[in-house]
Parts: structure tokens; C-alpha cells; sequence
């Protein structure tokens, strides 16, 4: 496998339901990050790690729990959303070297979530 | 709030001719500029990047930033059908992006 590869692509849940995103990238980078996708607004960045650790929070609420295990992993562990959290939630991967964060992004094919 | 503004369009223009994206953003500390490509139902997908002022040319894609005016442009020169989609700035340092905007070119 080669790139970012998201699973699963398409994920229907309850509210009440428990659930998590996964990602992984095969192309060494050492950042990862989620964005969420809704109709007709830009892209949200929601979280970035870098060397697995946590760089940025993007004031996201707490029922979306991130997790990176090493820096090829990311995980999105999600319960007891809204019906607004139905949206496409992206995967995303670079090569970044703190100070300096030049490094275009590399997308994942995107985790279609509805919650009912 | 640092934003990055992109005229949502729709923009559209024939076969052949010069489609013309523009976006503008607010924090002077921005340091890297990307023009990505999202068709329907895909993930956006990287088409240019650009650093320092002036313009860069890769194809028929020329990238051009001008940082005093917080402006950074894609010209898509004899555009195709195919080059229909919706296109994203995105303005690092945080990697902020625009709402997009999409182009649709007619044969």
C-alpha cells in the first residue's frame, strides 16, 4: 500500500454508539492530522500531531478523542455525537521539522460519517 | 482570527480559455502557499505549491504570490473539461484553508 489510506469510507452511527477512524500513512512523515469536511464550508483542521505528539487542538469538542500511537497511526475515536457531526473526516499526512512547517499535506480518501 | 478567503464562484469558462483563481489571507506570518484540487466525492490533491514571491509555472498551472498584498493566484491556462472541480488555498503555518472555489469548464 502506498499513501494514506483512511478506514472505514463509510461509517453510519447512533448517538449513543462508540466508534473510532483510522489512518495510516506509508510515506514516512512524521505529522498527521484530522480535518472535517462539511457542505459548503471550508476545511477544519481539528487535530495535528507531530512525532505522535499533540501540536494542535483546534477547540473540538471532547467527544471526538484523538489518538496516535506512533507516527504512521492516527486515530479518531468518536461518542455520543450530534447529527451535526455528519460529515467527511479527513485524514492527512507531511513532513514537517518544528520551527518550520512547510510541508504540503498528503490526503487520505476521507471517512463518510452520518450520525442518526 | 486568521482567515483564508477564496471566492466560492461558480466560476466557469469555455474550453481552452484561462481560468483565474484568486485568494487572499490574513496572517503576515504565513510562510507557504498550496493549491489543491478536490474533485466531487475525492480528496483534495496537491497541484501547486509556492514559497516565495513571484510566480511559479508547473504545466498549464502558474502559481503567483505576492506577500505585501496577502494574495496568492492560480491561472489555469487552456483549461479542459477535465480540470473541472472545486480548488482550495491553503496557508501554512497552521495550514488553514478556503471555503474553494469551483470551476467548471465547458466544452
Amino acid at each position: 500500500e502506498t499513501g494514506v489510506t483512511q478506514t472505514p469510507r463509510h461509517l453510519v452511527m447512533g448517538m449513543t454508539n462508540k466508534k473510532s477512524l483510522k489512518c495510516e500513512q506509508h510515506l514516512g512523515h512524521n505529522a498527521m492530522y484530522w480535518y472535517k469536511q462539511s457542505a459548503k464550508k471550508p476545511l477544519e483542521l481539528m487535530f495535528v500531531y507531530n512525532f505522535k505528539e499533540q501540536t494542535e487542538n483546534n477547540s473540538v469538542p471532547s467527544r471526538f478523542s484523538p489518538e496516535c500511537p506512533n507516527s504512521s497511526h492516527l486515530f479518531l475515536h468518536l461518542h455520543t455525537l450530534q447529527p451535526e457531526d455528519s460529515a467527511l473526516y479527513l485524514c492527512a499526512s507531511s513532513q514537517d521539522r518544528p520551527p518550520s512547517f512547510t510541508g504540503e499535506l498528503f490526503f487520505g480518501e476521507g471517512s463518510r460519517l452520518t450520525v442518526l | 482570527q486568521k482567515e483564508v478567503e477564496q471566492n466560492s464562484g461558480p466560476l466557469s469558462v469555455p474550453e481552452g480559455a484561462i481560468a483565474s483563481l484568486n485568494c487572499t489571507y490574513s496572517d503576515r506570518g504565513s510562510q507557504s502557499f498550496f493549491w489543491y484540487r478536490q474533485y466531487s466525492g475525492k480528496s483534495p490533491e496537491l497541484i501547486m505549491s509556492i514559497y516565495s514571491n513571484g510566480d511559479k509555472e508547473d504545466g498549464r498551472f502558474t502559481a503567483q504570490l505576492n506577500k505585501a498584498s496577502q494574495y496568492v493566484s492560480l491561472l489555469i491556462r487552456d483549461s479542459q473539461p477535465s480540470d473541472s472541480a472545486t480548488y482550495l488555498c491553503a496557508v501554512r503555518v497552521d495550514m488553514r484553508f478556503g471555503a474553494g472555489t469551483r470551476l467548471t469548464v465547458k466544452p
